[in-house]
């Protein structure tokens, strides 16, 4: 079983939609949670970290269900460069390891 | 800051050649890593490195060498390159400690072995 399993998608939304993905993970004692934001062939960039409580900035909420065991993060009034694709990344025991998971990919049309 | 970079960008092999990969980082974090990311894989670790002459497996560390001589520099080695080892390879780093978590990802290394 993967570590941290998402929708491949793609999404593919008109502007101003809001869309929602969501994202599992397998390991309980799991400790970060985060949201990454991939460009088409560029590197990974941090988008927002998850807190237990869940956070919000700006027009991007996430929401960490730590009973059973997913993230999700729910993307408002969708942009035209909000076009990407979306990993959620688990880290867990000691920090040392973080595990990805293969991504959602959003497409946001005119 | 130049942040995290990565050497050489794009890379041609043979089966059977060797290479190797430089990450650096300018930012005095603790802990680097390497992925290599396939398509509909996600990133996958292949070693990381907890601090200068340290390191450790990751995933799928089967076929690759790593060292961390000074703390800004993680170098991935490819002893006998294979077709199966055709991927996008990505360095990252993270701060640790009360700095957190955040890892920061150099732009890729475009690895094809022929």
């Amino acid at each position: 079983r993967k570590e941290v399993e998402q929708d491949p998608g793609p999404f593919n939304v008109p502007e101003g939609a809001t869309v929602a993905f969501n994202c599992t993970y397998s390991n309980s004692a799991s400790q970060s949670f985060f949201w990454y934001r991939q460009d088409c062939r560029k590197e990974p960039k941090l988008l927002m970290s998850v807190y237990s409580s869940g956070n919000e900035d700006g027009r991007f909420t996430a929401q960490l269900n730590r009973a059973s065991q997913y993230i999700s993060l729910l993307i408002r009034d969708s942009k035209l460069s909000d076009s990407a694709t979306y990993l959620c990344v688990v880290n867990t025991y000691n920090f040392n390891k973080f595990y990805f998971g293969s991504g959602t990919k959003l497409n946001v049309k005119p | 800051n130049a942040g995290v970079t990565q050497t050489p960008k794009f890379r041609v092999l043979k089966t059977g050649q060797s290479m190797t990969l430089l990450c650096a980082q300018d930012m005095n974090h603790e802990y680097m890593y390497w992925y290599r990311q396939d398509p509909g894989m996600g990133l996958r670790l292949i070693h990381y490195s907890v601090g200068e002459g340290t390191t450790a497996k990751g995933e799928v560390p089967d076929g690759y060498n790593v060292s961390r001589l000074k703390k800004q520099n993680f170098l991935l080695g490819l002893e006998s390159a294979a077709p199966s080892q055709t991927s996008v390879y990505f360095c990252a780093s993270t701060p640790g400690g009360d700095r957190g978590y955040e890892q920061y990802f150099g732009p890729g290394t475009r690895l094809t072995v022929t």
